[in-house]
């Protein structure tokens, strides 16, 4: 079974620009979530997808949006770069209904660290 | 507002102790609530979820229990050793909904 990874590892951009990131998920998981987690800080909740469609959002701005696509693969987007937006960029992915069964244990992988200057 | 807190933020422990670490959160009424363990500048590594039914689950020399009446979960570490050390993270979902709540962690170190 194939554990959630994520691409690239790191990234360094600048004010203003944009980025991508992407993330596959878990061998048989239909569901996929973003997460951003600052230096010394939990992980906050940006969106989730579920059959390509978001089913799900935090409290962050239209500039971070994402895809789903039919393999359950998943990109996050963020447009015009903040040095705010420095941090480590966390996805999960999980089995069945979003909001449905109970044993919706997520599993992470690895994390983008994006440095934004 | 539905808030994880996590206390202590820090724990240092002699190796072979036992501890024990602590989540609270501010509504009784979650969905499932899950434990996870952070290595430096890494991803997270899922240790125990506790559905809302439940009131504890065990893997190894880790036990996490939840009262929900009082807000509370705690994660149950026997027999520390050196490798148990990394940052705990609570994560709470108050509803069926995508997102989780995570408190800020507490890093443990166990000292040899």
């Amino acid at each position: 079974e194939t554990g959630v990874t994520q691409s690239p590892t790191h990234l360094i951009k600048t004010r203003g620009q944009q980025v991508t990131l992407r993330c596959s998920s878990q061998s048989g998981h239909n569901t996929v979530s973003w997460y951003q987690q600052a230096l010394g800080q939990g992980p906050q909740f940006i969106f989730q997808y579920y059959r390509e469609e978001e089913n799900g959002r935090g409290n962050f701005p239209p500039r971070f949006s994402g895809l789903q696509f039919p393999n359950y693969s998943s990109e996050l987007n963020v447009n015009a770069l903040e040095l705010d937006d420095s941090a480590l960029y966390l996805c999960a992915s999980k089995t069945g209904l979003a909001g449905g069964s109970s044993y919706n244990e997520q599993f992470f992988g690895p994390g983008t660290r994006l440095t934004v200057l | 507002k539905q808030e994880v807190t996590q206390i202590p933020a820090a724990l240092s422990v002699p190796e072979g102790e036992n501890l024990v670490l602590n989540c609270s959160f501010t509504d009784s009424a979650i969905y499932n609530l899950q434990w996870f363990r952070q290595d430096p500048g890494k991803g997270l590594t899922s240790l125990l979820l506790i559905q809302s039914s439940q009131r504890e689950q065990t893997s190894g020399r880790l036990n996490a229990s939840l009262d929900k009446s009082s807000g509370r979960s705690t994660l149950y570490i026997a027999a520390s050793q050196p490798g148990d050390s990394a940052t705990y993270l609570c994560a709470v979902k108050f509803t069926n909904a995508g997102k989780s709540t995570f408190g800020d962690g507490t890093t443990l170190t166990v000292k040899p």
